[in-house]
């Protein structure tokens, strides 16, 4: 079974450039989460989806980050414009309603330099 | 809000010894999951370990187990007979059973094996 695929592995961009993640998960699971992870520390969620809804993006930064999973399947993570604190990795993680305990897989993670 | 803490920022053991890993949390809720997750150079997020919150027993998979504390909020991990490919970053990580699926994440903690 292939697991979580994140593209792409890294990525650097100047200031006030527009970025974008793309996240695959797993075959068959419904909910997926991106998470941000920076230097030293733990992952935090951003947003987490049940299929193409966002259920809950409180800890998304709106103004500038925006996400979608249209056919509830794979999803794209978008930053417009990147400041210098958005230097972190981007982890996706996917799960299912179906699995109990419902355990998250998590994807490589992709790396982002703002430079 | 749950809030998860990990006191060692870095933790060092010899090849073949044991190393307890400390973590502990705030909570008021009485059902939840509390997780190890590691992380190596790799970045891919790897779960070590699940306790249930109802249960008793420590879990315990192969070489890795749990003290599980429920009244003084701690969940410290063990690693026996500890491995060079045990190198990685440890993070502790709470699920409330409310909903959501949401994982909270403490800082995390360096373990370096020496050979």
């Amino acid at each position: 079974e292939a697991g979580v695929v994140q593209s792409p592995r890294y990525k650097i961009i100047e200031k006030k450039q527009p970025v974008a993640f793309w996240c695959n998960p797993i075959s068959g699971h419904n909910t997926l989460y991106w998470y941000r992870q920076n230097l030293g520390q733990g992952p935090e969620l951003l947003i987490r989806y049940e299929n193409e809804e966002a259920v809950d993006d409180s800890q998304l930064p709106k103004d500038r980050f925006s996400a979608e999973r249209l056919k509830g399947v794979d999803s794209t993570l978008k930053i417009q414009p990147a400041e210098l604190g958005d230097s972190a990795v981007y982890l996706c993680a996917s799960s299912s309603v179906r699995d109990y305990p419902y355990e998250q897989y998590f994807g490589p993670g992709t790396r982002l330099t703002v430079t | 809000a749950q809030t998860v803490t990990q006191s060692q920022p870095e933790m060092s053991v010899q090849e073949a010894e044991t190393v307890t890993l400390s973590c502990t949390y705030d909570t008021s809720e009485s059902d939840y999951y509390l997780f190890w997750y590691k992380q190596p150079p790799s970045r891919q997020m790897i779960l070590v370990i699940r306790q249930e919150a109802y249960k008793q027993q420590n879990a315990t998979e192969n070489r890795f187990s749990v003290n599980f504390q429920k009244a003084a909020k701690s969940f410290s991990l063990k690693i026996s007979d500890s491995q060079l490919g045990d190198a990685a970053m440890y993070f502790c990580a709470y699920r409330s059973e409310r909903g959501g699926n949401m994982l909270t994440f403490g800082g995390g903690t360096r373990l370096m094996v020496k050979p």
